[in-house]
């Protein structure tokens, strides 16, 4: 699977959107690009996933550059609940279950 | 809709002894995975299960084993513990197409911590 590489960490203010990048410069066309968080002792939540076109969910939305090589996951009003480490996962369809964790970004929303 | 379910909690085990961590899927998810999350080290991929059986193993030793069982809850065991052993042990669970080919998500439970004495 392509290796992502993201930012340590970011700040971001309440109510704010937060604008949460991600380089796979390697990614190839079976892959599709995860995004999950973790609060604090709690497992990794799911956010939204996408291939090549841009996806919105209820959490998030998901853009994707046209070359793929990058990604930005956008949180539309960030709240405290958001803080939290953001994990960006390129993973092939044939990869036979494994997810591969990188650090992510840890993002503190502040008042 | 119930999410994943991982008991117990907490678990406190002695070194040279051996742990069994269970896990309950989402309804529908035939699909269950393990992974380890050490201080330090990050998520680490342990096993995949699938309609019963075990189609995929990360880089861990033959003492960390499990089984699915028909209703789909899977159970992981850890023999002969170690120190290096202690960390949060996460399952999650998916959806799965033909067999090893899937864009489902995973989704997690919020793991079993396991500190060994």
């Amino acid at each position: 699977d392509a290796k992502t590489t993201q930012p340590p960490s970011m700040d971001c203010a309440e109510g704010r959107a937060a604008n949460l990048p991600c380089n796979h410069s390697t990614i190839s066309g079976n892959e599709y690009v995860y995004w999950y968080r973790q609060i604090h002792s709690q497992g990794p939540q799911y956010i939204i996933h996408g291939l090549k076109n841009n996806e919105t969910n209820e959490m998030a939305s998901l853009i994707i550059t046209e070359d793929r090589k990058s990604s930005t996951l956008i949180l539309p009003h960030a709240t405290l609940r958001d803080t939290a480490v953001y994990y960006c996962i390129v993973r092939a369809t044939d990869s036979w279950g494994k997810l591969q964790f990188g650090a992510g970004t840890q993002v503190v929303v502040t008042p | 809709e119930a999410g994943v379910t991982q008991s117990p909690t907490h678990l406190i085990k002695t070194s040279g002894h051996q742990a069994t961590l269970r896990c309950s899927p989402i309804s529908g998810h035939t699909s269950v995975y393990w992974y380890q999350q050490a201080l330090g080290l990050g998520l680490q991929f342990l096993l995949w299960y699938d309609e019963g059986e075990e189609r995929n193993r990360g880089n861990f030793p033959p003492r960390f084993s499990g089984r699915q069982f028909p209703n789909y809850s899977s159970e992981l065991n850890v023999n002969a513990l170690e120190l290096e052993d202690s960390a949060l042990y996460l399952c999650a669970s998916s959806l799965v197409g033909t067999a090893g080919y899937s864009n489902q998500p995973q989704h997690f439970g919020d793991g079993t911590r396991l500190s060994i004495l």
